[in-house]
């Protein structure tokens, strides 16, 4: 089925240790994103993609790196976890094409919860 | 200053009656869209309904509709004949401007929603 997967569902991680969450989409959509969800923060944007080599920074980057070297895949890089990155990532794909001003215009993956202790 | 407001943390209400959920915006911007979407206890974002800044009617997507008051900036959601099955989190989302850096969504804090039987 088309859509945005999001690998893994679930991840616990030590203090200090790294990880790539994965995200693809076959949908060939330009925009990627990805969001943390924090109790009573509602979801807020760490980084996201316009195409393939094109990314920028969202309201809460820091920890994070991003890169864009396909059009299916926007991997999330955590470089040093630390608890505060505990929390539960979404993935989020958009056409430009189709997307903008329509009402289905963003899917969003099924979400990472992370946990770092 | 937030961009998405959602002034209930929480809401309840009985089964079969109606239930408005707030959300008011912030943005310069003439072109933005308004979404809603609703967040189960499984976790995954669901989207509901599409408001448009150029819509000239309110949005209605079954027992869903958008209370859309551009000059108060507001788009709340009225959910008719509440059921049990909409007790989750709902939140109100926007998109401002055109082009291709202007896909970001940016999140209210939530409204989590019971429904008593």
């Amino acid at each position: 089925n088309a859509g945005v997967t999001q690998t893994p569902k679930f991840q616990v991680l030590k203090t200090g240790q790294s990880m790539t969450l994965q995200c693809a989409q076959d949908m060939n959509h330009e925009y990627m994103s990805w969001y943390r969800q924090d109790p009573g923060m509602g979801l807020r944007l760490i980084h996201y993609s316009v195409g393939a080599g094109i990314t920028d920074q969202g309201e809460v980057p820091n920890g994070y790196n991003v890169s864009r070297s396909t059009t299916e895949d926007f991997p999330l890089r955590l470089l040093s976890a630390a608890p505060s990155q505990t929390s539960v990532y979404f993935c989020a794909s958009s056409s430009f094409v189709t997307g903008w001003g329509t009402p289905y215009g963003y899917t969003f993956g099924s979400g990472t919860r992370l946990t770092v202790v | 200053a937030q961009k998405i407001t959602q002034t209930q943390p929480g809401m309840f209400v009985q089964e079969k009656e109606a239930v408005t959920l707030d959300c008011t915006y912030d943005t310069s911007d003439p072109s933005y869209g308004l979404f809603w979407y609703k967040q189960p206890s499984s976790g995954e974002m669901i989207f509901l309904i599409y408001q448009g800044s150029y819509d000239q009617q309110n949005a209605t997507e079954g027992r869903y509709s958008l209370n859309f008051q551009k000059a108060r900036k507001s788009a709340n959601l009225v959910i008719s004949a509440s059921q049990l099955g909409d007790s989750a989190m709902y939140f109100c989302a926007m998109r401002e401007g055109r082009g291709g850096s202007n896909y970001k969504l940016t999140f209210g804090k939530g409204t989590l929603l019971t429904v008593n039987p």
